[in-house]
């Protein structure tokens, strides 16, 4: 009965270098929620999203971070050209079609250098 | 946006004590949960409750929707209880985005 599955665990980039996060959601879920966790704070969305559609990214900056849920596949979070404050965990988390329960993911600490 | 609000910020107690963690928050929610960030940072789920009474083990929670606040008790601590205590609500009418609140620091000690 695996749970939300994140991967990598812990990542480190050199400034300018892409991050790829991935999310693997709970058997049987089709909603995927990304959040980012800054060292002392909670935890803040970033978007939602369901298979091969983007459903909310109202917590997504502008530029350079990207996601997507394709029909096949986990889940991705993309960050291109990464600085140092992208440093923080990113929380991955997951619902069902009758539930808004949601359960997260280990989370990736991402550092950059 | 909703607000959500956890108080206190900061608790110490020791083991084998009482406590009741706060909630408050300033809209109609849809659901509400509790989770136990532990020390290595993992997120657990506690309870999904967005109304009524709920209780596992030594832990119970209750929400009390119409007065947009929920509670949680912890009896008979434990040092395996330390931790940050985080609410998340879902903002009626919103896209089941959770909006955390600033949590609850809680360290037991022996």
């Amino acid at each position: 009965n695996a749970g939300v599955m994140q991967n990598p665990r812990h990542l480190v980039r050199r400034r300018g270098q892409e991050a790829r996060l991935r999310c693997s959601p709970m058997k049987g879920h089709s909603h995927v929620y990304w959040y980012r966790q800054l060292p002392e704070e909670g935890l803040k969305f970033m978007v939602y999203l369901q298979k091969e559609n983007i459903i909310d990214e109202s917590g997504m900056p502008k530029e350079r971070f990207s996601a997507e849920f394709p029909k096949e596949g986990p889940s991705i979070l993309r960050i291109q050209q990464v600085v140092r404050g992208d440093s923080a965990a990113y929380f991955c988390a997951s619902s069902g079609p009758r539930s808004t329960e949601a359960f997260f993911g280990q989370g990736t600490r991402l550092t950059v250098v | 946006g909703i607000q959500v609000e956890q108080s206190p910020p900061d608790l110490i107690l020791q083991e084998g004590a009482n406590s009741t963690l706060r909630c408050n928050f300033s809209d109609s929610v849809n659901n509400l949960q509790w989770f136990h960030q532990n020390p290595w940072g993992q997120l657990i789920n506690l309870f999904y409750i967005p109304s009524g009474t709920k209780q596992n083990g030594r832990l119970s929670a209750t929400t009390v929707a119409t007065e947009r606040y929920s509670l949680l008790y912890i009896s008979s601590s434990q040092t395996t209880d330390s931790g940050v205590y985080f609410c998340a609500v879902i903002n009626t009418g919103t896209a089941s985005k959770l909006t955390f609140g600033t949590g609850t620091r809680l360290q037991v000690t022996l």
